[in-house]
Formats: C-alpha cells, sequence, structure tokens
C-alpha cells in the first residue's frame, strides 16, 4: 500500500496562507491524492482530492507536482477554525483496492490569532 | 439526509463482555470501513467492505468482526473485549473508490475496563 508522509506539526498567523505538504513517492498511476482534516473531537470530514492536475475548491487548492510523487494543500487565508489535524491519504481506483485507505499520522495545524 | 449514522456515542465494557458497535448510512454507498483512533494517532483501519456481502481486513483486524448484509449497515462486533480496544471508533462510507470522497460518522468513545 502506498503511504504518505507529512509534518508532525505546523504554526500560521491567521488570515495568512498556509501550505501543508505531503510526500508520497511510491504513487501508483491509479492512486487518487485526498486531504481530511479533523477538528477536536470530532470525526474526519473531507477537504479535497485530485488525481493529476491541480483542483481548487471553496475550502482549499491542492497543488500535485508533475511526477505526482508529492501534494501541497492550500489554505489561502488560515482562520481559528482551521485549526485542526490534516491527513493526506491515497485512494485507489482499483475495485477492492479503493476501500483499503491507510492514514498516517497526519499535520497538526495551529492558527494564532 | 442523516449521512453516516453511528451508535452508541459512548460505551463501557468490562473485559471479556462483548458488543456490536453500530454504523449505518443512508446515501446508497457501496463502501464501507471502520477505523480505531488512539490518543494522539492517527486513524487505523479494521475491517472494510466494497459491498453486501464483501468484507476485508485492514491494518488492525485480530479482536473484531464485521459482516454486510445490507447496503446501509456495517456493524462491528467486539467478541471479547480487551483492555487494549478501548479507542475512538469511526465508521465512514463512500460511493466508490479512487476519487469519490468519504463520509465520517461522529464517532464512537468505548472504555475497556
Amino acid at each position: 500500500d502506498a503511504k504518505t508522509t507529512q509534518p508532525n506539526s505546523m504554526e500560521s498567523n491567521e488570515e495568512e496562507p498556509v501550505h501543508l505538504p505531503c510526500n508520497h513517492s511510491t504513487i501508483s498511476g491509479t492512486d487518487y491524492i485526498h486531504w481530511y482534516r479533523q477538528l477536536p473531537s470530532q470525526g474526519p470530514e473531507y477537504v479535497i482530492h485530485g488525481l493529476t492536475s491541480n483542483v481548487n475548491n471553496r475550502m482549499a487548492s491542492l497543488a500535485i507536482a508533475e511526477d505526482r510523487k508529492s501534494s501541497t494543500l492550500i489554505l489561502h487565508r488560515a482562520t481559528l477554525r482551521d485549526a485542526a489535524v490534516y491527513y493526506c491519504i491515497l485512494r485507489d481506483s482499483f475495485y477492492n483496492q479503493g476501500g483499503k485507505l491507510i492514514f498516517g499520522q497526519g499535520t497538526e495545524l495551529s492558527v494564532k490569532p | 439526509n442523516a449521512g453516516v449514522t453511528q451508535t452508541p456515542k459512548f460505551q463501557v465494557l468490562k473485559t471479556g463482555q462483548s458488543m456490536t458497535l453500530q454504523c449505518a448510512q443512508d446515501m446508497n454507498h457501496e463502501y464501507m470501513s471502520w477505523y480505531r483512533q488512539d490518543p494522539g494517532m492517527g486513524l487505523r483501519l479494521i475491517h472494510y467492505s466494497v459491498g453486501a456481502g464483501i468484507t476485508d481486513q485492514g491494518e488492525v483486524p485480530n479482536g473484531y468482526n464485521v459482516s454486510r448484509s445490507t447496503t446501509e449497515d456495517f456493524p462491528l462486533r467486539l467478541l471479547s473485549a480487551a483492555p487494549s480496544q478501548t479507542s475512538v471508533y469511526f465508521c465512514a462510507s463512500s460511493y466508490g473508490g479512487g476519487g469519490e470522497k468519504l463520509f465520517f460518522g461522529s464517532g464512537t468513545q468505548l472504555s475497556v475496563l
């Protein structure tokens, strides 16, 4: 199973952009890159995902390296509500493998006022 | 929509007792999975299912059983609870694999004394 590597923690100031990196050097051609975040005492929630091209949604942007071995989640203006643990995971397109998701430790983002 | 519903929210067991954690989704999702999260750790996959009648093991399956008789429900059974199974349990579902996003329940806090 392809694994991801993220920094344990990062700090940001409120209203500044945040770039959360993720390395996935063993990614396969059928893996999608997903990002989820977990607020304290809650279940994880979906943030964004992509395959090859950069993606934008109302929550964040996802920048994917050309060789797909790394990606970066971009929060354009961090707010205090963005303080959470952010997980980068790979999700296979193949039928059975798509159900087998391996979460790493994630990056704990703290946001200072 | 209710989304992914987990019951109970809290449970205390004595060592050796058995119980079933319930997970139900009303989104007609084929994929469902169970994770456990120990304090300060990421999520670890216990069991997953890619459709009714189909289940498979994840990273930490020992001590847990699952079955998937309907699309909507995916119960997790602890056969003989042990203190090492004290954790927060999350259920998740998705329409498919690959680029389909996961929806998580709010979790069950289980303590085994």
